[in-house]
């Protein structure tokens, strides 16, 4: 079955250093990939979508890779501000309908 | 302004007490979704919606009831609940199951006794 695998020990951060999270899944080979945002006790909101046929994907402080030989994603923040503590989530749609979440990865920048 | 709405936010209850959680979406959003969020599990689909009329098992249905009746409305009803449906619950809206990115709720934190 696919599986989506994001590191589930919390990131540290210095305020101004760029923090990169890794998002891996396996047997699967998805169109696209989602990631979001998720604040302690809130929704998920939406950042960024990359499709498989590209590489890099930039909204302001934020860039996401797409590898598809690697099967993985990289999701990056630079210079990082303490408004950025969060957890990222990232998601892939497995088969049908359903988009799937990985466990997302706490990052905590600090000042 | 676009937004998913639920309610209740916090809700505690007894053990086989039926229960309905609302959600509404105000972006004649074709689909929604139910998930539920656990420490070290993540978010977990539960129901899903393509349309009015209809639904579709997620991942964990069992213990759920959803129906779809307008396009703006996707209820999640819990029959019977019991403690380990104790969780934090979200409904989500999109245009369409493609790609299109997912609108949250805020979430109804479930108590179940």
């Amino acid at each position: 079955s696919q599986k989506i695998e994001q590191n589930s020990e919390a990131l540290n951060i210095q305020e101004g250093k760029t923090a990169t999270l890794t998002c891996n899944y396996t047997n699967y080979s998805p169109a696209y990939l989602q990631w979001y945002r998720q604040d302690p006790g809130r929704g998920p909101v939406f950042l960024l979508l990359i499709r498989e046929n590209e590489k890099e994907k930039r909204k302001e402080r934020l860039k996401v890779t797409f590898d598809t030989t690697l099967k993985q994603s990289l999701f990056h923040i630079t210079a990082s501000q303490p408004a950025d503590s969060a957890t990222y989530l990232c998601a892939l749609p497995p088969a049908g309908n359903k988009l799937t979440f990985g466990g997302g990865t706490r990052v905590l920048v600090k000042p | 302004e676009a937004q998913v709405t639920q309610n209740p936010r916090y809700l505690i209850t007894v053990t086989g007490k039926k229960l309905t959680v609302t959600c509404s979406q105000n972006m004649n959003h074709e689909y929604m979704s139910w998930y539920r969020q656990d420490p070290g599990l993540g978010l977990r689909q539960i129901y899903y919606s393509m349309n009015v009329e209809v639904t579709d098992k997620g991942d964990v249905p069992e213990g759920y009831k959803v129906s779809r009746k307008e396009k703006r409305n996707f209820p999640l009803i819990l029959e019977s609940p019991s403690p380990n449906q104790t969780s934090l619950y979200f409904c989500a809206s999109s245009q369409g199951a493609d790609n299109s990115p997912l609108h949250f709720g805020n979430g109804t934190r479930l108590t179940v006794t």
